[in-house]
């Protein structure tokens, strides 16, 4: 049973509110990631983290930022919300798999709304 | 760059009918494949996954996949549905030698009817 929290679920905010997507792992597990999910689509992956102080970029152009001070936990800020950003944010962790090929579990997600 | 097309966005079936959720992917280099279930207001969960070896694979909750390389697909049956099957199915490839990280499909939404 994967451990991975996210908080909130559900978000509706104004436009050029600051907000943090919290992101708690309890399987220690060392590289996370956020992805932008929105109905139809395919993920988008924005970050991703590879350890404590390990951020990276994703493929898909984001004004978020991220951080990584501790293993288990991987929150997500947005300094100016927009309506642009109203999307469903999934937080995800991998355990290592053989070759690379690790297996991710996710977060039940945060649903975000911007006004 | 790996990419993957799920061909069909919505598929409606009856219960305990069979069903085949499509999945067709690109890459220059051998790949691994995944396929991932998300239940309503849930996260993604593993269903299934192909590393190497048997290219029937079987998973959770009675699906099995079949890797086809000449065909570069990994479509997901299902014998006989459940109303709980009801979600959203994602395909995702990783590519080896890259960075490891999946790229998903766009996602196929199964509707099973009473």
């Amino acid at each position: 049973e994967a451990d991975i929290y996210q908080t909130p679920r559900y978000l509706v905010i104004g436009t050029g509110k600051k907000i943090t997507l919290e992101c708690s792992q309890t399987m220690g597990h060392d590289k996370m990631y956020w992805y932008q999910q929105d109905p139809g689509m395919e993920l988008h992956l924005i970050h991703y983290s590879y350890g404590v102080n390990s951020t990276e970029k994703g493929d898909l152009s984001s004004e978020s930022t991220v951080s990584r001070i501790r293993t288990e936990h991987f929150p997500l800020t947005l300094e100016s919300a927009r309506p642009s950003h109203t999307s469903q944010y999934l937080c995800a962790s991998s355990e290592p798999g053989q070759g690379g090929t690790d297996t991710q579990y996710f977060g039940p997600g945060t649903r975000l709304t911007v006004l | 760059a790996q990419s993957v097309t799920q061909l069909d966005s919505q598929v409606p079936v009856f219960e305990e009918a069979p069903v085949e959720l499509r999945c067709n992917y690109s890459s220059s280099v051998s790949v691994y494949l995944f396929w991932y279930v998300q239940y309503p207001n849930q996260g993604l969960q593993l269903l299934l996954k192909y590393l190497s070896g048997s290219t029937l694979v079987k998973g959770i909750n009675g699906f099995e996949a079949e890797f086809n390389k000449s065909q570069t697909s990994f479509h997901l049956r299902k014998p006989s549905v459940h109303i709980s099957d009801t979600a959203e199915y994602f395909c995702a490839v990783i590519e080896s030698g890259g960075s490891y990280i999946p790229t998903f499909g766009r996602g196929t939404s199964l509707i099973v009817h009473p």
